[in-house]
């Protein structure tokens, strides 16, 4: 069975520079999540959708981030103006109904370099 | 707040040695609790998880039982293996609600021949 897939899995790109980040969850998983990890911060959550709908967003920085799913099999995160201290590697998780405690799914993570 | 706590790393350890990875965390209810594994370049990975008080959870020779009374969740393995190399992270979530996780900051394990 395929797993989440994130695209791409490496990007190097200069400062000031738009960034977006794919991600296909599991096919029937309807909970989606993206986490940022770096070595300062660890595992930090960004976003949660339900549904497509975004839920908790509390953990985005900043404004020049933003995320979108538009439909069950597609989510992206978007990094406009990107700073050098955004460069992390970027999970995306996905998982069944979120009140029964299933376990997420990570993807491989993009690790993403702001020059 | 709720919040997860592990021992610091790396552990550095022979083969066939025993692991243990100690885990604590704080919550105001009563969480279900999971030990999540990462190899270099890959993503995270559920390894075991336990629902309620008194559950053990296992896995590929990790073990880890969910104790209420010393909030603690501590990762055993009686003989580790080099591929067992990575890090691996301690959470929690609460049911009820939408499957947060919270981590702990990971214990990088380092296994020799």
């Amino acid at each position: 069975d395929a797993g989440v897939i994130q695209s791409p899995r490496h990007e190097v790109t200069e400062m000031g520079q738009e960034v977006t980040l794919r991600c296909k969850p599991i096919s029937g998983h309807n909970s989606l999540f993206w986490y940022r990890q770096t070595m300062m911060r660890g595992l930090e959550l960004l976003i949660y959708f339900n549904n497509n709908v975004p839920i908790d967003d509390s953990g985005m920085p900043e404004d020049r981030f933003s995320a979108k799913m538009p439909n069950a099999s597609f989510s992206t995160l978007k990094i406009q103006p990107s700073e050098p201290r955004d460069s992390a590697v970027y999970f995306c998780a996905s998982s069944l109904r979120p009140e029964s405690n299933q376990p997420q799914h990570f993807g491989d993570g993009t690790r993403l370099s702001i020059l | 707040g709720d919040s997860v706590t592990q021992m610091e790393g790396p552990v550095t350890l022979s083969e066939e040695a025993f692991l243990t990875i100690n885990c604590t965390y704080t919550a105001t209810g009563y969480p279900s609790l999971f030990w999540y594994v990462q190899y270099p370049g890959e993503g995270l990975q559920l390894l075991l998880k336990a629902t309620k008080a008194d559950d053990k959870g296992s896995n590929k020779g990790f073990e880890a039982t969910y104790r209420k009374e010393t909030t603690s969740f501590h990762l055993e393995k009686g003989s580790v293996q080099v591929s067992d190399s990575a890090v691996y992270f301690c959470a929690l979530t609460f049911s009820g609600g939408y499957n947060k996780l919270i981590f702990g900051a990971g214990t990088r394990l380092a296994v020799h021949p």
